[in-house]
């Protein structure tokens, strides 16, 4: 199985700060069809995940634009710009290009 | 608006069975690979399953394999997982999930609890 690596596991932030969150992949995540499966997921308490960006560095509809996803090989990275109340939780990378899809160990963010 | 409903689970002895099941709305399930992904208390995400479009491929995680059976009814657009043999490990919250590469949708979970 594919292992990603989170870092931090634990991150304080200050609000209006920026955050970073790394993800490295034991292998590469280039499918065939060009494509690199990687995800970040936010997810609350007592709350399903809730897909953030989606193949590196695409947001979904609805996600405000201080996330960003970005990669460098196999490193893969989600930014924030200016870390807001309502972005604390805890962030999951998440491969989908080999079975089994594979989740990073999460990084637990929290206001200082 | 694309709804996933789990239920089905509960409270079941070690070696016991249960039957999740997944009710799925505002969107033509029949055209989408699905999924189950777990969570234990506490702890991170593990996929489970997946079944292709047509029910005709179906993929496991190793701790679940031999044990657990994933399988769809397209015509009632819905999803489901038997969990045979279960284990106190298989305690964890049970999601469905549209799609498997990068699954956008999640529906709330249903907590399946193995305890004596």
């Amino acid at each position: 199985d594919i292992v990603m690596t989170q870092s931090p596991l634990s991150l304080p932030v200050t609000l209006g700060q920026p955050a970073s969150i790394s993800c490295r992949s034991s292998q590469s995540l280039v499918e065939t069809d060009g494509n690199t499966y990687l995800n970040w997921f936010h997810q609350r308490p007592g709350q399903s995940p809730r897909r953030l960006i989606y193949k590196v560095s695409n947001r979904d509809s609805g996600v405000p634009d201080r996330f960003s996803g970005s990669a460098s090989g196999n490193e893969f990275t989600l930014k924030i710009s200016r870390v807001e109340a309502e972005d604390v939780g805890v962030y999951y990378c998440m491969q989908g290009t080999r079975w089994p899809p594979t989740f990073g160990q999460g990084t637990k963010v929290e206001i200082k | 608006e694309v709804q996933l409903v789990e239920s089905g689970g509960g409270l079941v002895q070690p070696g016991g069975s249960l039957r999740l099941s997944c009710a799925a709305s505002g969107f033509t399930f029949s055209t989408y690979w699905m999924s189950w992904v777990r969570q234990a208390p506490g702890k991170g995400l593990e996929w489970v399953a997946k079944i292709k479009e047509d029910g005709s491929e179906k993929y496991y995680v190793d701790s679940v394999t031999g044990r657990f059976t994933v399988s769809r009814d397209n015509g009632k657009n819905s999803l489901y997982l038997q969990m045979n043999s279960l284990r106190a490990e298989d305690t964890a919250v049970y999601y469905c999930a549209r799609e498997v590469r990068s699954p956008k949708y999640w529906g709330q979970g249903t907590l399946v609890t193995v305890s004596s």
